[in-house]
């Protein structure tokens, strides 16, 4: 199975930073990457597809970047409202999951 | 509006079965595949198994196989997921998911259910 990981696996930053989580594949995945935001309790909502597709109706802050093993997910300006986990997944293979990475507000 | 709602979920204790339940509407759901994917409490997202428009092809994680079976019932737009032999390291709650093929560029989970817990334990 392919291996995602992504770093920080958590950060703090404060309203109005940009914000950029990283994801990388174990062998290459063309750009077969989605970016999910979950928040607590709830279920997660799709962000981005196909590595740097805009989800319809996900605020124009997100956006995704990539190809191959190496992805990026960038929030332009952080919102109260994005404190979450955010995990990649890619579906070249077998469909896997990164580790997350967990957003708080400063 | 896209809607899924999950049910069925419990404690259970382990060696024992359990039948989660997916209701859809909002949608052509015999046009979609479908999948299950579960979260254990304060892990990550781990995808369990698919499920073709037909039914006619299903795929699983390699820990669950031989012991869950996803299924469907188009008449009733409700998705399935029996689940058999059940271990401690199941314990997670289990979200259905639409699966949304995008050319060249795979697969991804466009709609959520709320997700049930289960909980497996003595």
């Amino acid at each position: 199975d392919i291996q995602m990981t992504q770093s920080p696996s958590s950060l703090s930053a404060s309203v109005g930073d940009r914000v950029t989580i990283t994801c990388r594949a174990s062998q290459s995945i063309s750009s077969y990457l989605n970016w999910y935001q979950q928040k607590p309790g709830k279920a997660p909502k799709l962000l981005i597809y196909a590595a740097s597709s805009l989800q319809s109706g996900v605020p124009s802050r997100f956006s995704g970047s990539g190809s191959g093993t190496d992805f990026t997910l960038t929030i332009s300006s952080l919102q109260p409202e994005d404190s979450a986990t955010y995990f990649c997944q890619q579906s070249y293979s077998t469909l896997t999951f990164g580790p997350g990475t967990k957003v708080d507000i400063k | 509006e896209v809607q899924l709602v999950d049910s069925g979920g419990g404690l259970v204790q382990p060696g024992g079965s359990l039948r989660l339940s997916c209701s859809a509407s909002g949608f052509t759901f015999s046009s979609y595949w479908m999948s299950w994917v579960r979260q254990a409490p304060g892990k990550g997202l781990e995808w369990v198994a698919n499920i073709k428009q037909d039914g006619s092809e299903k795929y699983y994680v390699d820990s669950v196989k031989g012991r869950f079976t996803i299924s469907r019932d188009n008449a009733k737009n409700s998705l399935y997921l029996h689940m058999n032999s059940l271990r401690a390291e199941d314990t997670a709650v289990y979200y259905c998911a639409r699966d949304l093929e995008v050319a060249a560029a795979g697969t991804n989970f466009d709609s959520w259910g709320q997700g049930t817990l289960v909980t497996v334990s003595s």
